[in-house]
């Protein structure tokens, strides 16, 4: 249960382009989805929060008009990374809440993450 | 603000040996600790939390508040408990922050 799904797992990407990745809670609805990033040997570092139907709420020194969050229903976010630069390459990792039911409400179920490579 | 400190990147220890994963934080409010593990090739899942006081795959962990601490510990390692281990603070929003981690290998 609290299945978390990433799509896609990873992908590479010319300077430049833009790339969105999914997340998905497969069996509950999620309330609220974090996305992280997390570069080679470090820790997992949070980049925004988005609540379903209302805006993402960024970190500091988060750019939010590169990173374009979504949460139109309660079972996906999208993030999309605008105008990619080598700079961007790094593991994207989501989690996701629910408010109740099945699962335990504070806790963060994450996805497997997606390697983004941008050339 | 809120910071996790795990001091040891890389713990070593031998099948049948105790482990204590380090662990320390700072936080203005009052804390709730996790730790979360990964094991190779899988996603982050969590192991236990503080307020849970529960015993996960034998693992422990204890929030002492007078040394600002939340050390995971288990008193016999297996091999099966070579994973990454991150210890969070979450703060206000449900928002969580991680320690750097901890590469834990048991070896036989």
């Amino acid at each position: 249960g609290a299945v978390v799904s990433q799509h896609p797992s990873w992908v590479i990407c010319k300077s430049g382009t833009s790339v969105k990745i999914e997340c998905r809670s497969l069996d509950f609805q999620a309330t609220t989805m974090f996305w992280y990033r997390q570069f080679p040997k470090q820790s997992l570092m949070l980049m925004a929060t988005s609540n379903e139907g209302s805006k993402a709420t960024y970190e500091q020194g988060v750019e939010k008009d590169k990173f374009l969050i979504n949460h139109a229903s309660l079972t996906l976010s999208t993030l999309t990374v605008t105008s990619a630069h080598p700079e961007d390459s790094s593991f994207y990792i989501c989690s996701a809440t629910t408010s109740g039911g099945a699962f335990r409400p504070d806790t963060q179920y994450f996805g497997p993450g997606t390697r983004l490579t941008v050339l | 603000a809120q910071r996790v400190t795990q001091p040891e990147k890389l713990l070593s220890v031998f099948k049948g040996a105790p482990v204590e994963l380090k662990c320390n934080y700072s936080y203005s409010g009052s804390p709730e600790l996790f730790w979360y593990v990964q094991y190779s090739r899988q996603r982050l899942q969590l192991l236990l939390r503080h307020i849970s006081r529960e015993s996960i795959k034998g693992f422990t962990a204890d929030l002492n508040k007078g040394e600002t601490s939340f050390h995971l510990k288990k008193p016999f390692a297996q091999e099966e408990d070579s994973a990454m281990y991150y210890c969070a603070l979450k703060g206000g929003g449900n928002k969580l922050t991680f320690g750097t981690g901890t590469q834990l290998k048991v070896e036989l």
